[in-house]
């Protein structure tokens, strides 16, 4: 049982314009959210988190979007760079204290230059 | 080094050897995790450790993997009597506590023939 679901696994986007990355979730538990970077060969990256009593948060070209009521969370880049290519996952967490993170699959996104 | 370090980098043995797999976390880091990413899945959680406590490890997914983490620090995560389903990468974090960052190793890419 995927709890945390990135359903779309690769996304081209032109240099310049906004890069939206979704992710689904299905546990009504989950309070925290992640998202991190991978590039090839690397370790991921951590991004940007957000908690649930928050519904935005930004960190320079990176915003996370977070509907509780849809359990959707959105990753928007903007403006994207060739250099924001590579492999992102959104990552969840419930009961404080658990230290326990659930990532989904991934979505590859390419930016073209 | 100021991040987590894994070795080796690559491991490739024979179906039903041992393997060691080794994590150097961040120094300071109370929190240490191992995953592993399948071809074309998402990291899937093996175990965690925090401070002294009991580690859970409740996403390890047989008996033949096991892991300890030694003065706090250094972790060994291995796996006995290795199948070719283990083949994946394992990816070793730390963190200074519960709803911070994880900070990725690079991961070290089993193969097992």
């Amino acid at each position: 049982d995927q709890q945390v679901k990135q359903n779309s696994p690769s996304l081209s986007v032109q240099e310049g314009r906004i890069s939206i990355l979704n992710c689904d979730y299905t546990n009504s538990m989950f309070d925290y959210f992640l998202w991190y970077k991978k590039y090839p060969a690397e370790g991921p990256t951590f991004l940007i988190s957000i908690s649930s009593i928050k519904d935005k948060n930004e960190d320079g070209r990176f915003t996370v979007f977070l509907n509780k009521s849809a359990k959707h969370l959105s990753l928007h880049i903007v403006p994207s760079q060739p250099g924001d290519s590579a492999v992102y996952f959104c990552a969840a967490s419930g009961v404080r204290g658990t230290y326990k993170y659930i990532f989904g699959t991934g979505t590859r996104l390419k930016v073209l230059a | 080094g100021a991040g987590v370090s894994q070795s080796p980098s690559n491991k490739v043995t024979e179906k039903g050897k041992d393997v060691e797999l080794r994590c150097d976390p961040i120094s300071g880091h109370t929190a240490l995790y191992w995953y592993r990413q399948s071809l074309g899945q998402g990291l899937e959680f093996l175990i965690y450790f925090q401070g002294n406590s009991a580690p859970d490890k409740s996403g390890l997914p047989s008996d033949r993997f096991s892991a300890e983490r030694t003065g706090g620090s250094v972790s060994t995560l291995t796996i006995q009597r290795t199948q070719q389903e283990d083949s994946a990468v394992y990816l070793c974090a730390s963190s200074l506590g519960d709803r911070l960052g994880q900070f990725f190793g690079p991961g070290t890419r089993l193969t097992v023939l």
